[in-house]
């Protein structure tokens, strides 16, 4: 079984371009994770899909992100414009309906300069 | 003062010891209870899971959780080389935000052959 897979494994943007980062869960999990991990800090959550519905979004830091789950399958995070705080890494995970335990991706490098 | 507490060593460790690791936390809301291994540059990947306190063993793997003490742990036996990595715990409250999961900062382990 496939786990969930990232996509790109790393991204290099200006400050005030925009990046869109793609999420494919492990198949038949209905929820959908995203965090990020910026310099020497803690994995922090930013939301929680269920299916195509956003259960908890209180870790996203502001409005310039905004995450989409197309008929809940795959997930974008993107992010516009983009400020030099933004770096770091961002995971998703996934995991089964009902089901607290949640299975990561290898991540998303964002640099932004 | 943070919601989760560990420390980030390093812990070293020769090869066939036993490698303990811990977490405290304040959030006495708190019910389930993961264990996460990460080599560089990797997501990170599920070890161990439990809801609410006691403990769980999976091969050479031991979780306790005494959430009296709001203290919970991993024991790897017969430690290996390829157990070198950081070692995250996370937790969640259940059901409410039951799928935001705070990090502790990590625990670095190195064992030598």
């Amino acid at each position: 079984e496939a786990g969930v897979t990232q996509f790109p494994s790393h991204s290099v943007i200006e400050k005030g371009q925009t990046v869109t980062l793609r999420c494919d869960p492990i198949s038949g999990h209905d929820n959908l994770y995203w965090y990020r991990r910026v310099m020497g800090k803690e994995i922090k959550f930013l939301l929680h899909f269920v299916k195509e519905s956003k259960q908890d979004e209180s870790g996203m830091p502001n409005n310039r992100f905004l995450a989409e789950r197309t008929g809940g399958t795959y997930s974008t995070l993107k992010v516009q414009p983009a400020e030099l705080e933004d770096s770091g890494v961002y995971f998703c995970a996934s995991s089964p309906a009902d089901r607290g335990e949640q299975y990561f991706g290898p991540g998303t490098r964002l640099t932004v300069t | 003062q943070k919601e989760v507490e560990q420390d980030p060593g390093p812990l070293s460790v020769p090869e066939g010891a036993i490698v303990s690791l811990n977490c405290t936390y304040s959030n006495s809301a708190f019910q389930y209870f993961m264990w996460y291994r990460q080599y560089s540059r990797k997501g990170p990947e599920l070890l161990m899971y439990t809801y609410s306190s006691g403990n769980k063993e999976d091969g050479r793997f031991t979780a306790q959780v005494d959430k009296s003490s709001k203290y919970i742990s991993l024991f790897i036996r017969d430690s290996q080389p390829s157990d070198s990595a950081t070692y995250l715990c996370a937790m969640s409250e259940w059901p409410d935000s039951w799928g935001k999961l705070q990090f502790g900062a990590g625990t670095q382990v190195v064992v030598t052959p």
